[in-house]
């Protein structure tokens, strides 16, 4: 099955600066990749997504890069606030047998912005 | 605005008793998905569903767990008997998948659930 590697586990940055979540993905049929925030206590919520016939996406603030070749995709936020404090998830759909597909998740990254 | 339903939003429990979770997905999803959520674990699948059918519950332990859908409207996660192990957030998600694209999933608040 697919499995998605996510680094680094925790990120701390000063207010202003950016910061940049990477993911590697195993599964080379992986064709969607998308990025859930996930505030403290709060359920999982999409930021950005891409698919694999796009190599960037980009939303204000925030954009996502995809590198078929390597099999990795990254996050990247610029002019960071402290309302990005959040744990960051990426994701990876993939084909999982027995006519099934589904997201499988990186263990998560906790960001924190630093007044 | 359509939104994913989970009840109950908090339950503690002691050990051996049996607990129920409920999950109302997004009104025309087809797909549902159980995950639970720890400090260590992140996102673990735990059941995934397309068109009220069980295609992947290999993350689920079975002799305890078990997850349905009894219908379009309604997914149930039943734990029995729960073991204090089995703490942790359970989040349901519904999304729209057709072939082999699928779209955003959306999750509910999840259900805090304490065994002790």
């Amino acid at each position: 099955g697919e499995n998605v590697e996510q680094h680094p586990s925790t990120l701390s940055v000063q207010e202003g600066d950016s910061a940049v979540i990477k993911c590697t993905y195993s599964d080379s049929a992986s064709n969607y990749f998308p990025w859930y925030k996930q505030e403290l206590g709060k359920r999982p919520q999409l930021i950005i997504d891409i698919r694999s016939n796009v190599g960037e996406k980009k939303d204000q603030r925030i954009a996502v890069t995809l590198n078929k070749t390597a099999k990795h995709f990254s996050l990247h936020i610029t002019e960071t606030q402290p309302e990005d404090s959040a744990v960051y998830f990426c994701a990876s759909h993939a084909y999982s047998g027995a006519g099934s597909y589904q997201l499988t998740f990186g263990k998560g990254t906790k960001l924190s912005v630093i007044p | 605005d359509a939104r994913v339903t989970q009840t109950p939003r908090h339950k503690v429990t002691e050990m051996g008793q049996e607990v129920t979770m409920r999950c109302q997905p997004i009104l025309g999803h087809n797909t549902v998905f159980w995950y639970r959520q720890t400090m260590m674990q992140g996102l673990e699948l735990l059941a995934y569903f397309r068109n009220r059918a069980p295609l992947d519950d290999s993350g689920m332990p079975k002799d305890r767990f078990s997850a349905e859908m009894p219908d379009a409207t309604l997914a149930t996660l039943k734990i029995q008997p729960s073991e204090p192990r089995d703490s942790a957030v359970y989040f349901c998600a519904s999304g729209r998948t057709s072939g082999g694209n699928t779209g955003e999933l959306f999750f509910g608040e999840g259900s805090r659930l304490t065994v002790l």
